[in-house]
């Protein structure tokens, strides 16, 4: 079956850095997608990543495995607003979303 | 505004009582989808639609109808809703599809509508 993994909820203080991690076992892949949904609202999108690297946007990272099955998003600078849930979706071969569950952000001051 | 609307943003029924929640976007975007969103789990596609008169099943599409009528709109039916439709439902569009040859689009999603099914 296909899979995607990610922590449940995180914890991070304001300034600081924080890594989440995805993990995904897919049929084919044509590419990885990040976005940031607060509660109670509508998904964004974040980034996209299709080939191994790092892709960075100002103070968002997301980076790529694709040997690994693995992609993390890097959020530096912690700002309250942060405080959201980070959901990871892998465009497997048919060119269907398979989502995460979605990781908890929490900003403490 | 480019934007996706949805209509109710909350909506309480009962077993049995079909219901429609609307869709409609400005962006002039071919590809249109429903998902629905519970707690411990990803978003999950009910249907999908590529263009006018063109719908395909989703991962979840039991006990959901849609059609697609016209470009803007995507309505979803519920012709006898139950308990286990209780969820958060998004509507999201996009220029011409998830992906292709050489290209992949962003999906933008409507606020979202709260049903909740006694």
């Amino acid at each position: 079956g296909q899979n995607i993994d990610q922590p449940t909820e995180m914890t991070a203080t304001e300034g600081a850095i924080v890594q989440i991690n995805c993990t995904y076992q897919t049929s084919g892949f044509n590419g990885l997608f990040w976005y940031q949904q607060h509660a109670g609202e509508a998904p964004t999108f974040l980034s996209y990543n299709v080939l191994d690297g790092l892709e960075e946007k100002g103070r968002f990272s997301s980076f790529l495995s694709r040997s690994k099955g693995y992609s993390y998003l890097l959020l530096k600078e912690l700002q309250m607003k942060d405080s959201a849930s980070y959901l990871c979706a892998v465009m497997d071969s048919n060119y269907q979303l398979i989502w995460g569950a979605g990781t908890k952000l929490i900003i403490k001051p | 505004e480019a934007q996706v609307t949805q209509n109710p943003r909350y909506l309480i029924t009962v077993t049995g009582k079909k219901l429609t929640v609307t869709c409609s976007q400005n962006m002039n975007h071919e590809y249109m989808s429903w998902y629905r969103q519970d707690p411990g789990l990803g978003l999950r596609q009910i249907y999908y639609s590529m263009n006018v008169e063109v719908t395909d099943k989703g991962d979840v599409p039991e006990g959901y109808k849609v059609s697609r009528k016209e470009k803007r709109n995507f309505p979803l039916i519920l012709e006898s809703p139950s308990p286990n439709q209780t969820s958060l439902y998004f509507c999201a569009s996009s220029l011409r599809g998830l992906a292709g040859e050489g290209y992949t689009d962003t999906q933008y999603f409507g606020p979202g509508t709260r049903l909740t099914v006694l």
